[in-house]
């Protein structure tokens, strides 16, 4: 019964360097979100899709970050020249169901960390 | 957009006692608030959640109320013990906005043994 996969669990990156993030979600469920969690402060969303859609990235910063969710694989959250800012806990959701309000699990987070 | 507010920031209570924590929404298309639980360095954990179409739910030591009219719902912890120190987290969502979990800044529950 594998729940939510993220990796990495720990990710060092240098300023200005690329950081990806890859969440699979639960079997069956086909919706994912990414929100992230700043130190000690609350979780923030920032994306969400379906297979092969983004269907709402009102949370997302207008510049670095873009996420995908192809038909096979793995979805991704992808942050380019990463600043000191970025460093957080970015944690995905999955649900299975589409068109109605429904239960969200979530992995065990990527904590970044950008020196 | 939706906004949800988390009262209190922190609260001790001793093991034994009841914890209640409460949120409020503004938007009145919220109609799914779930609970989280996050221990230091791991992921959040759903403890209990209500749809709008239910005013109460239990779960053994945990409840949530909700009031539609007032916008608020709460979380009752009863017989706390020292396993439920953690942070808890509401949230609100709904269908119209996809879903997305609004969060509250969370409570920090310290259970004192």
């Amino acid at each position: 019964n594998a729940g939510v996969m993220q990796n990495p669990r720990h990710l060092v990156r240098r300023r200005g360097q690329e950081a990806r993030l890859r969440c699979s979600p639960m079997k069956g469920h086909s919706h994912v979100y990414w929100y992230r969690q700043l130190p000690e402060e609350g979780l923030k969303f920032m994306v969400y899709l379906q297979k092969e859609n983004i269907i709402d990235e009102s949370g997302m910063p207008k510049e670095r970050f873009s996420a995908e969710f192809p038909k096979e694989g793995p979805s991704i959250l992808r942050i380019q020249q990463v600043v000191r800012g970025d460093s957080a806990a970015y944690f995905c959701a999955s649900s299975p169901r589409e068109g109605r309000t429904d239960t969200q699990y979530f992995g065990p987070g990527t904590r970044l960390t950008v020196l | 957009g939706e906004n949800v507010e988390q009262h209190p920031s922190t609260l001790s209570v001793q093991e034994g006692d009841s914890a209640v924590i409460k949120c409020t929404y503004s938007d009145s298309a919220s109609n799914y608030f779930p609970w989280y639980k996050q221990e230091l360095g791991k992921r959040p954990q759903l403890i209990i959640d209500i749809r709008s179409n239910v005013g109460e739910k239990k779960d053994q030591r945990i409840a949530v109320t909700l009031n539609k009219t007032a916008k608020h719902f709460s979380l009752h912890i009863t017989e706390t013990q020292p396993e439920d120190s953690a942070v808890y987290f509401c949230a609100a969502s709904s269908w119209e906005y996809g879903n997305k979990l609004v969060f509250g800044a969370g409570t920090i529950l310290r259970v004192k043994s």
